[in-house]
């Protein structure tokens, strides 16, 4: 079993809808949460970061962390053709832990936005 | 792309041939990376080094081989490439007092 888990997806919806994505962990370990949006044939570029749990907003762009339940999830509000890219959730364990500094990361999510 | 440069930016090769992608920094961050990225993967650490000349392996070490002997440069080899090492890897840095990380452009491999 994977530590992340993220649908791949693919994922359409239409321009103006609300998307959501997923990921869940195994590793009780992790406390700071990534998502990175990776256009084709490009770098991944960090969308947003948090460490704890609840809600963190950017502009058009939520994310959420249940450290309970071990689940973060990316809202992306009035989704806009220029938000079709790969979404990637990445997450590191606190300092002291095996992987602190080291990030692991979901397979990621490919999604569509259609006019 | 963060000060973050890497070299080349495609290369084909034959199997059984040395290769070494280069990763180049302006900024002079204690903290490099090597990922590869394949379908299905996302992303998987390779090697990271915390400092000139000290480097550690990640999950997906084998058959690659780093080094780090100035802050800027941090250098992956592949010994003798094979069919699996086919892929588009990528440089991170990671700013000492944070804990993201930011990714240069990315070289495709393509090992023949």
């Amino acid at each position: 079993q994977k530590e992340v888990e993220q649908d791949p997806g693919p994922l359409s919806v239409p321009e103006g809808a609300i998307v959501s994505l997923n990921c869940t962990y195994s590793n009780s370990a992790f406390q700071y949460f990534m998502w990175y949006r990776q256009y084709s044939r490009k770098g991944p570029e960090l969308l947003m970061y948090t460490y704890s749990s609840g809600n963190k907003e950017d502009g058009r762009f939520t994310a959420q962390v249940d450290k309970s339940s071990k689940y973060i999830s990316l809202f992306i509000r009035d989704s806009q053709p220029s938000d079709s890219a790969t979404y990637l959730c990445a997450m590191m364990s606190g300092a002291g832990g095996t992987s602190y500094g080291k990030l692991t990361f979901g397979q990621g999510t490919i999604l569509t936005v259609h006019p | 792309d963060a000060g973050i440069t890497q070299s080349p930016r495609h290369k084909v090769t034959e199997t059984g041939t040395p290769v070494t992608l280069r990763c180049h920094q302006t900024e002079n961050h204690r903290y490099m990376y090597w990922y590869r990225q394949d379908p299905g993967h996302g992303l998987r650490l390779i090697h990271y080094s915390y400092g000139v000349k000290d480097t550690d392996k990640g999950e997906v070490s084998d058959g690659y081989s780093v080094s780090r002997s100035k802050t800027e440069d941090f250098l992956l080899t592949l010994e003798s490439a094979t069919s699996s090492q086919t892929s588009v890897y990528f440089c991170a840095i990671r700013p000492g007092l944070l804990h993201e990380q930011y990714f240069g452009p990315g070289t495709r491999l393509t090992v023949t």
